[in-house]
């Protein structure tokens, strides 16, 4: 079990469909993740919150919009997805942005785009 | 040129052997040094982190840094099949920017 939960672990989505993945995490990190990961790549980030703010945002098309609603949480919000955007998402936390702390993971959401 | 580079394998080893694991980063103001541990299909695991140069022991792990020849390295003694894995060197600047995940390196710990 992580200290990072992400829900759901699952989804399969039409490409016209709207939903949203989610995040928690209860060790006080105010700096929160999001990345892609492809089979058999690394994970490649998304989007940075720093103290709930977007930090950044590494040129993801408007299809995935990101929020932050409170320091534990962060969302992901998917609409008009295509089947290249079938992947594992990873949420991840750290103590800060600028510490050298590591980052800690979520168990990922499976999506699958049909 | 890539930031961090590992070899993608597979680094395929005997149980009970150990296994040495490879990192390299090309920016010098590098400040911490991550190893992650992913299974197939699961996420990415904290093994270990190391900032100052030398060994760090954690159990069957060590981890070496070498800052003057850009290397990060992490060692498995008395390899088991269950540490077979991928393994993802990340890598944090000094300026605090983000991790720089290498493209990690399979393990297969034969029995």
């Amino acid at each position: 079990d992580t200290e990072v939960t992400q829900t759901p672990k699952h989804l399969v989505m039409g490409m016209t469909n709207k939903k949203s993945l989610k995040c928690e995490q209860h060790m006080g990190h105010r700096a929160m993740y999001w990345y892609k990961q492809k089979a058999k790549k690394p994970p490649e980030l998304m989007f940075v919150y720093s103290y709930e703010k977007l930090s950044i945002n590494e040129s993801v098309p408007s299809r995935f919009s990101p929020e932050c609603p409170n320091s534990s949480l962060l969302n992901l919000h998917l609409h008009a997805l295509q089947p290249e955007d079938s992947a594992l998402y990873l949420c991840a936390s750290s103590q800060d942005r600028n510490s050298n702390q590591p980052q800690h993971f979520g168990d990922g959401t499976r999506l699958s785009i049909l | 040129q890539k930031e961090v580079e590992q070899n993608s394998g597979p680094l395929s080893v005997p149980e009970g052997a150990i296994a040495s694991l490879n990192c390299t980063y090309s920016d010098r103001g590098s400040q911490s040094f991550f190893w992650y541990r992913q299974y197939s299909g699961k996420s990415p695991e904290l093994i270990m982190f190391i900032y100052s140069n030398g060994d760090k022991e954690d159990g069957r792990f060590t981890a070496q840094l070498n800052k003057a020849s850009q290397y990060v390295s992490l060692l498995i003694r008395d390899s088991q099949p269950s540490d077979s894995a991928t393994y993802l060197c990340a890598v944090n600047t000094w300026y605090g920017q983000n991790f720089v995940f290498g493209p990690g390196t399979r393990l297969s710990v034969l029995p």
